[in-house]
């Protein structure tokens, strides 16, 4: 049973233009949501990331929109760039940082 | 100086043989932990020591041990390979009881089996 569910799988944006990435989860115990960035060869490493006590967290072009009475959660790219292109992990957990449960990820890719 | 190193980054060997990756970080963290991804890039944790002790053991085949000799360095042996062990180990490190919660992994070890 997947705990975290992610979409879309794959995602192609124009340069500029805003990417959204989508997470549902099932577990209301979650209490931490962080999104993580996987560049290929190497492993994912931390982006942006929040907790169910606010409903948005911005840091420069990503923003994590919180949705804590549907169980969603989504990350905006604000206008993209080549460089973003990359794979997205969503994640929980029910104690930050251990445990981490991860979402399918989604591929994206920026166009010039 | 990399936080989290694994060698090799690399691996192809034949069904049934036994092979071992290694796991160091410098960052002084508590708690490391091996994630499995898949050819989907599905990632999913296999083990997490802290200090020394296991903590988390998901479902994972009795072919995979994990060893710990101390907070720093996590390996992790596999036996018996079989065609389905195929694919990317990364090992991680976080600093158990500080809330941050974020995972330092490190870059990955591509386990072929043939």
């Amino acid at each position: 049973q997947q705990q975290v569910k992610q979409s879309p799988q794959s995602l192609i944006v124009q340069k500029g233009g805003i990417s959204i990435i989508n997470c549902a989860y099932e577990n209301t115990a979650f209490d931490y949501f962080p999104w993580y960035q996987q560049f290929p060869g190497k492993g994912p490493a931390l982006l942006i990331a929040i907790r169910p006590d606010v409903s948005e967290k911005k840091e420069g072009r990503f923003t994590i929109s919180f949705n804590k009475s549907a169980k969603q959660f989504s990350l905006h790219i604000m206008d993209s760039q080549p460089g973003d292109s990359a794979t997205y992990f969503c994640a929980a957990s029910k104690n930050a940082g251990n445990m981490l449960t991860f979402g399918g990820g989604t591929r994206l890719m920026v166009k010039p | 100086d990399t936080a989290v190193s694994q060698t090799p980054k690399y691996l192809v060997t034949q069904m049934g043989n036994d092979k071992s990756i290694k796991c160091e970080q410098n960052l002084g963290h508590d708690t490391m932990y091996w994630y499995k991804q898949d050819s989907k890039k599905f990632l999913k944790i296999m083990f997490s020591y802290n200090n020394k002790e296991l903590i988390i053991n998901e479902t994972v085949p009795n072919r995979f041990s994990p060893k710990s000799p101390d907070k720093a360095h996590l390996n992790l042996h596999i036996n018996s390979l079989e065609l389905g062990d195929s694919a990317v180990y990364f090992c991680a490190s976080s600093q158990h009881r500080v809330n941050t919660g974020e995972l330092f992994f490190g870059e990955g070890s591509r386990l072929t089996v043939l």
